[in-house]
């Protein structure tokens, strides 16, 4: 099965660091993605990981990969009031055609 | 800059109606998407197509169509809407299937 789990609502102060959780089920997966979605928009990607990678730095976000637990986590890094949004991750197996996405988590950042 | 434009923000529509949902890219991308969005579902796939004419069922194509007669658009079809469609709608393209797919800003469609 392809069930992708988030919880589904975080709420941080500004300047903490926000760490937004991701199960999967499917071990054959192949990409990873976080997106992001802000109040009236569109899923926005911020990163990606590829499945034989543990972790990912990309200025105030890392991404970490258990493939064991079959865990992923984003981490934000002094966050922001503008970073409050929706973040959902996905997993693709073979291929874009077969991403799966979680049911989303929200970010609220309180100034 | 990518650009994936949905032709309405917001629709209200009847029971029984037939609705056409516009998504047009202009970046020549091979592949499109259709995903609804319900609140602690996150976002399902409807249908898809990799080519011109080309399309495959999602996870959810019961009560949609779509069309590719040109490359840059892709519509979704509500041959008769019902209560249970209602919901937000987004288009998606991507250039190759493992790149990052680029989403339009969505259109909330309501069926009353």
């Amino acid at each position: 099965g392809e069930d992708v789990e988030q919880s589904l609502f975080l709420s941080v102060r500004e300047g903490d660091s926000s760490v937004i959780n991701c199960t999967y089920t499917d071990s054959s997966s192949t990409y990873l993605y976080w997106y992001k979605q802000e109040p009236g928009a569109g899923l926005q990607l911020l990163t990606y990981i590829f499945s034989n990678m543990d972790m990912k730095q990309d200025q105030r976000l890392t991404v970490l990969l258990n493939k064991k637990d079959k865990h992923l986590s984003l981490r934000i890094a002094d966050t922001q009031t503008g970073d409050s949004a929706i973040y959902f991750c996905a997993e693709s197996i073979g291929g874009y055609q077969k991403v799966t996405f979680g049911t989303g988590t929200k970010l609220q950042v309180i100034p | 800059d990518v650009k994936v434009t949905q032709s309405s923000r917001y629709l209200v529509k009847r029971t029984g109606e037939k609705v056409f949902l516009e998504c047009v890219q202009d970046m020549d991308h091979e592949n499109m998407f259709w995903y609804r969005q319900d609140p602690g579902l996150g976002l399902r796939l409807i249908y898809f197509s990799y080519d011109v004419k080309m399309k495959e069922k999602g996870d959810i194509p019961e009560g949609y169509s779509v069309s590719r007669e040109k490359k840059e658009r892709f519509s979704l079809i509500l041959e008769s809407a019902s209560t249970n469609q209602t919901s937000m709608y987004l288009c998606a393209s991507s250039p190759t299937q493992f790149s990052e797919a680029f989403f339009g800003q969505g259109t909330r469609l309501t069926v009353v």
